[in-house]
């Protein structure tokens, strides 16, 4: 299906437990980018990771890629309430600088 | 971190208008900018690429007489939603990306809403 058209997964936890969100890609990429929006808002960049690299951190935030399965996750550690938004990943392809957005994550922190 | 402005963030128009909405790189220049749309709950769908001081690139199924692109400076692109209808009634964000290369972030302006009645 076009890209975009499936509805986001969605989570809820706890403040203070890990929140996990995957994403998946079809097409060979030169980086993959998560990306943070708040509802009604625009979108705000949270963690780059190249094509070279396998994992990455920022902060409270924990990056996998793995190439060979087309896929990344995002890790949130000690969620806290602020972290409720919608997450995406978006991949960055060679000889191409658009990004192409996957189907989003909504995560709702339960105070 | 660089900063892209939208505006207006929020517009309602009756059905048959036409609609400009602004997107300016208030700290960089921007040869590139994109434009996309996201429906309530959804991605965001690319829908053309502004290039300054030519035409726009369209993605396939979107109407470029319909949503008019013009980047006529290194800072400001603009996206015209001409003779309005409901249907077009959904979320517009801009973004671009400093330098216009990969393996940079982009940058986001703050969404533009706009409810066609």
């Amino acid at each position: 299906s076009q890209q975009g058209e499936e509805d986001p997964q969605a989570l809820s936890i706890q403040e203070g437990e890990n929140a996990t969100m995957n994403c998946s890609y079809k097409t060979s990429i030169n980086n993959l980018q998560w990306y943070r929006q708040n509802s009604g808002r625009g979108l705000v960049h949270l963690i780059l990771i190249r094509s070279n690299e396998r994992e990455k951190h920022s902060g409270r935030l924990r990056v996998t890629l793995d190439t060979s399965k087309k896929s990344s996750s995002l890790l949130i550690t000690a969620s806290r309430a602020a972290d409720t938004a919608s997450y995406f990943c978006a991949t960055d392809s060679y000889g191409n600088n658009r990004l192409a957005f996957g189907k989003g994550n909504q995560v709702v922190v339960i105070p | 971190g660089a900063v892209v402005s939208q505006h207006p963030s929020r517009v309602i128009c009756k059905s048959g208008t036409s609609v400009k909405i602004e997107c300016r790189s208030l700290d960089f220049q921007a040869t590139t900018m994109f434009w996309y749309r996201q429906f309530p709950k959804k991605s965001l769908m690319l829908m053309a690429t502004s290039n300054e001081g030519s035409k726009a690139t369209y993605e396939q199924g979107v109407e470029k007489d319909k949503f008019l692109i013009n980047h006529a400076s290194l800072t400001l692109s603009t996206l015209t939603v001409t003779s309005a209808h409901p249907e077009d009634s959904s979320f517009y964000i801009c973004s671009a990306r400093v330098g216009g290369s990969v393996n940079t972030e982009a940058f986001f302006g703050q969404g533009t809403r706009l409810t066609v009645v």
